[in-house]
């Protein structure tokens, strides 16, 4: 069974720039989940989605940062426009439900110059 | 105070011993708890998920859970150099809530 998956592994944008995150599940689990490490700081949820619901984006830093799931398959994490301090290390988890064990993506390396 | 604290690292232990890991969490609501194991540039890698109070052994892996203490704690018996890494507690609430990390290194 493939894991979770995230493209790309490494992004190096300037300020102001778009940049696109993608996460693809492991099949069959409607619930997935963004969380970020920035540098020196423990990992920090960001938001959750069962299936193409939103059920919290409490961890959302601002309005630059907007999730989709369409279709309740893959996921995409867009910043627009990125700051410096959107930098770091941002995973997806995926688990088949809310109580159950999350399994994290290898992760996207976001460097904001 | 945080929301999830881990003993201060960082922890180390020669080869074969027991590496003891603890972690106390705020949230007396949250129902389910887990042990990442996280090596230098990689993702979070699931080692033991704990449910209910007592212990859960999975090989050289024993979680112990003590809600009415708000403690988790991870053992690691008969510890190898593949051990070294940074072991993270994350308590479930809807989200996960991650403790610092403890950074084990195994001295061979």
């Amino acid at each position: 069974e493939a894991g979770v998956t995230q493209f790309p592994s490494h992004s190096v944008i300037e300020k102001g720039q778009t940049v696109t995150l993608r996460c693809d599940p492991i099949s069959g689990h409607d619930n997935l989940y963004w969380y970020r490490r920035v540098m020196g700081k423990e990992i920090k949820f960001l938001l959750h989605f069962v299936k193409e619901s939103k059920q919290d984006e409490s961890g959302m830093p601002n309005n630059r940062f907007l999730a989709e799931r369409t279709g309740g398959t893959y996921s995409t994490l867009k910043v627009q426009p990125a700051e410096l301090e959107d930098s770091g290390v941002y995973f997806c988890a995926s688990s088949q439900d809310w109580l159950r064990e999350q399994y994290f993506g290898p992760g996207t390396r976001l460097t904001v110059t | 105070q945080k929301e999830v604290e881990q003993n201060s690292g960082p922890l180390s232990v020669p080869e074969g011993a027991i590496a003891s890991l603890n972690c106390t969490y705020s949230d007396r609501g949250s129902q389910s708890f887990f042990w990442y194991r996280q090596y230098s540039g990689k993702s979070p890698e699931l080692i033991m998920s704990i449910y209910s109070n007592g212990d859960k052994e999975d090989g050289r892996f024993t979680a112990q859970l003590n809600k009415a203490s708000q403690y988790v704690s991870l053992l690691i018996r008969d510890s190898q150099p593949s051990d070294s890494a940074t072991y993270l507690c994350a308590v479930n609430d809807y989200k996960l809530s991650f403790g610092a990390g403890t950074t084990v290194t195994v001295r061979a």
